[in-house]
C-alpha cells in the first residue's frame, strides 16, 4: 500500500485559502488519492477523491500533478468550523485490496 | 442522508469482560471496514468485509478478537476477553464496492476498559 507524508500540523485565519499537501511516492497505477476531514468525537467524513488533474466538489478542490507522486487539497475561505484533522490516503478505489490506511493526517487551527 | 450505525455509543467494562460492538451498514454497501482510533496508533484498519466474507483480518489480534456479518444489515466486533489496552473508539465504516464514493464512517464507540 502506497504511504502517505502529509503535515502534522498546519494554522490559517478565518477566511484564508488553505492547502495541505500530501506525498504519497510509490503510488499504484490503480490507486486513487482520498482526502477525509474528521471533528472530535466524530467518524473521518469522505471529503474528495481524484485520479489525476483537478477535482473540485462544493467543499474543496483537489490538485493532481501529471506525476502523481504528490496531491494538494485545497480549502476556499476557511471557518472556524473547518477546524479538523485531514487524510490524505491511496488505495485501488474498486479492487480486491480497496482497503484504505490512514496515516497521521493534518490538524488544521483555524482562528479569527 | 444515509448513515452507518454504530451500538452502543459508550461502553464502560470491566477487564476480562466480553464486549460485543454492532454496526448496521448502509444499506446496499457491500464492503464494511472496522477501525480503532487511539490517540497514539491514530485509525487502525482491523478487518474488513466484503459481500459478508471477510477480506482481510490482519490487523486485528486474533486471540480475542472476532469480526463477523451474520447478515447484510449487520456487523459485529466482539472482544473476549477485554483488556485495559483495548480501551479505544471503534469505528465502522461502509462502502459501495465500486464507483467514485469513499468510505462513510459511523459514529464509533466508545470503549473502555477498567
Amino acid at each position: 500500500l502506497a504511504k502517505t507524508t502529509q503535515p502534522i500540523s498546519m494554522d490559517s485565519y478565518e477566511g484564508q485559502e488553505v492547502n495541505i499537501t500530501c506525498s504519497h511516492n510509490n503510488i499504484a497505477t490503480n490507486d486513487y488519492i482520498t482526502w477525509y476531514q474528521q471533528f472530535p468525537s466524530q467518524g473521518p467524513r469522505f471529503i474528495i477523491q481524484g485520479y489525476k488533474t483537478k477535482v473540485t466538489n462544493e467543499v474543496a478542490s483537489l490538485f493532481i500533478p501529471a506525476d502523481r507522486k504528490s496531491s494538494t487539497l485545497s480549502l476556499p475561505r476557511v471557518s472556524l468550523s473547518d477546524t479538523a484533522v485531514y487524510y490524505c490516503l491511496v488505495g485501488d478505489r474498486g479492487g480486491t485490496a480497496s482497503k484504505l490506511t490512514f496515516g497521521t493526517g493534518t490538524r488544521l487551527q483555524v482562528t479569527l | 442522508d444515509a448513515r452507518v450505525t454504530q451500538t452502543p455509543r459508550h461502553k464502560v467494562t470491566e477487564m476480562g469482560q466480553e464486549v460485543t460492538m454492532r454496526c448496521q451498514p448502509i444499506l446496499g454497501h457491500n464492503t464494511v471496514f472496522w477501525y480503532r482510533q487511539t490517540m497514539m496508533q491514530g485509525l487502525e484498519l482491523l478487518a474488513y468485509f466484503r459481500n459478508r466474507a471477510p477480506l482481510d483480518d490482519s490487523g486485528m489480534p486474533k486471540d480475542r478478537f472476532s469480526a463477523e456479518m451474520p447478515d447484510a444489515t449487520l456487523a459485529t466486533l466482539k472482544i473476549q476477553p477485554s483488556e485495559p489496552r483495548d480501551s479505544a473508539v471503534y469505528f465502522c465504516a461502509s462502502a459501495p464496492g465500486q464507483g467514485p464514493h469513499g468510505y462513510t464512517f459511523g459514529s464509533g464507540t466508545r470503549l473502555t476498559v477498567v
